[in-house]
């Protein structure tokens, strides 16, 4: 069946620092990739997505790319923070959302 | 606008009792979604919803059954309560629609042991 394949499973920086965390799918009908962040205890919250006609996004300190080809997603996170601290999954899901695939997830350590 | 809104945070139940999880959302979205997270694990699709009076199974849908009988509320039922029912349980819902993004509206979990 459909799969996210997400790495690392655990992910440590220092401050400052750039963390990059890596997904690949499996679905080549899947045209819409967000990802979460999810702080212990707390619900998953959307941070950042892109479709599949847009090769790369940017929302401030976080940008996310996107290789059809290679069917493979990327979240960039520059200038960590102690608050990046989190847990972050990928996702990919096909024309309407539904039935969306996630990734098992990264966690974050930003070291102060 | 509450969001998506779930009862109870949590519950502890007894081996083979039942129990109905509570998901309404005011959002007026079509599709709406329960999910397990398992201590450190990812997140599983048990059922999903694409409108009031359709649902269908994900990924881990035994034990469990779901109704949607009007847009806002999906609750998911729980019969017989087993051990490895012991989890997280999320609800969430999206807006299928070109113009909007398609990503999800998570409640804010109801944490379920099964003793």
């Amino acid at each position: 069946g459909e799969n996210v394949e997400q790495h690392p499973s655990t992910l440590s920086v220092q401050e400052g620092d750039s963390a990059v965390i890596k997904c690949t799918y499996s679905d080549s009908a899947s045209n819409y990739f967000p990802w979460y962040k999810q702080e212990l205890g707390k619900r998953p919250q959307l941070i950042i997505d892109i479709r599949s006609n847009v090769g790369e996004k940017k929302d401030q300190r976080i940008a996310v790319t996107l290789n059809k080809t290679a069917k493979h997603f990327s979240l960039h996170i520059t200038e960590t923070q102690p608050e990046d601290s989190a847990v972050y999954f990928c996702a990919a899901s096909n024309t309407g959302g539904f039935k969306t695939i996630f990734g098992a997830g990264t966690r974050l350590f930003v070291k102060a | 606008n509450a969001g998506v809104t779930q009862t109870p945070k949590f519950r502890i139940l007894k081996i083979g009792q039942s129990m109905t999880l509570q998901c309404t959302q005011d959002m007026n979205h079509n599709y709406m979604y329960w999910y397990r997270q398992d201590p450190g694990m990812g997140l599983k699709l048990i059922y999903y919803s694409v409108g009031a009076g359709i649902t269908d199974k994900g990924e881990v849908p035994n034990g469990y059954n779901v109704s949607r009988s009007t847009t806002e509320d999906f609750p998911l039922r729980l019969e017989l309560a087993a051990p490895s029912q012991t989890s997280v349980y999320f609800c969430a819902s999206s807006y299928p629609q070109k113009a909007l993004p398609y990503g999800y509206t998570f409640g804010s979990g109801t944490r379920l042991t099964v003793v």
